[in-house]
């Protein structure tokens, strides 16, 4: 089954404490991204990523880093989280014209 | 960054009842147009891609068209059903990058 897999689901941590969400995607697509998702606001990138090693700043990059080192990961990394990355997040692949989302991770920086 | 702007922010419609709503975006450098649907807790889905100035897509009861000359598109259900009740999502694409509306969410009263 073609899908995008996000880990974990729901994170509660502490200002200050590096963390990682994971995004992996089985569909073999070169094209990979992060959002962030806050009422009234819309999808907001974060990241995105046109192949291997080739990542770049989306509209909202202060405060995340990303890595893409094989084609079927993209980890979302916060160095030093802070309360206003609370946030619902969505990695993407896409293909063409199509993006496929994974079921979004609930992070609370308190 | 594009913007794309959706109205209203959210509708109550009674089961039966047809509704519309819209999404706006910058006219210029029109590349797509893309309706996703998004319910509370899983990953935002797919629903039209629309490229051409007058396309209409159709899925069930749910429709959209496109207007690129002036900038707007709408999404129509067609009898609303509960299980129509969602958050409604629209982007605009240039190449891979998807540029979100903050979305119109529909809640469906039986």
């Amino acid at each position: 089954e073609a899908q995008v897999t996000q880990n974990p689901r729901y994170l509660i941590t502490v200002t200050g404490k590096k963390l990682t969400v994971t995004c992996s995607q089985n569909m073999n697509h070169e094209y990979m991204s992060w959002y962030r998702q806050d009422p009234g606001l819309g999808l907001r990138q974060i990241y995105y990523s046109m192949n291997v090693e080739v990542t770049d700043k989306g509209d909202v990059p202060e405060g995340y880093k990303v890595s893409r080192k094989e084609k079927r990961n993209f980890p979302l990394i916060l160095e030093s989280p802070s309360p206003n990355q609370t946030s619902l997040y969505f990695c993407a692949s896409s293909f063409g014209l199509e993006a496929f989302f994974g079921q979004g991770t609930r992070l609370t920086v308190v | 960054i594009l913007n794309v702007e959706q109205s209203p922010q959210s509708l109550h419609v009674q089961e039966g009842d047809s509704t519309n709503f819209t999404c706006s975006f910058p006219s210029s450098n029109f590349y797509a147009l893309h309706w996703y649907r998004w319910e509370t807790a899983k990953s935002p889905e797919a629903l039209f891609v629309m490229t051409l100035n007058g396309d209409e897509k159709k899925k069930g009861r749910i429709s959209a068209t496109l207007n690129t000359k002036e900038g707007y598109s709408y999404l129509y259900i067609k009898g609303s059903q509960p299980e129509d009740s969602a958050t409604y999502l629209c982007a605009q694409s240039n190449d891979y990058k998807l540029s979100f509306g903050a979305g119109t969410t529909v809640t469906v009263r039986a």
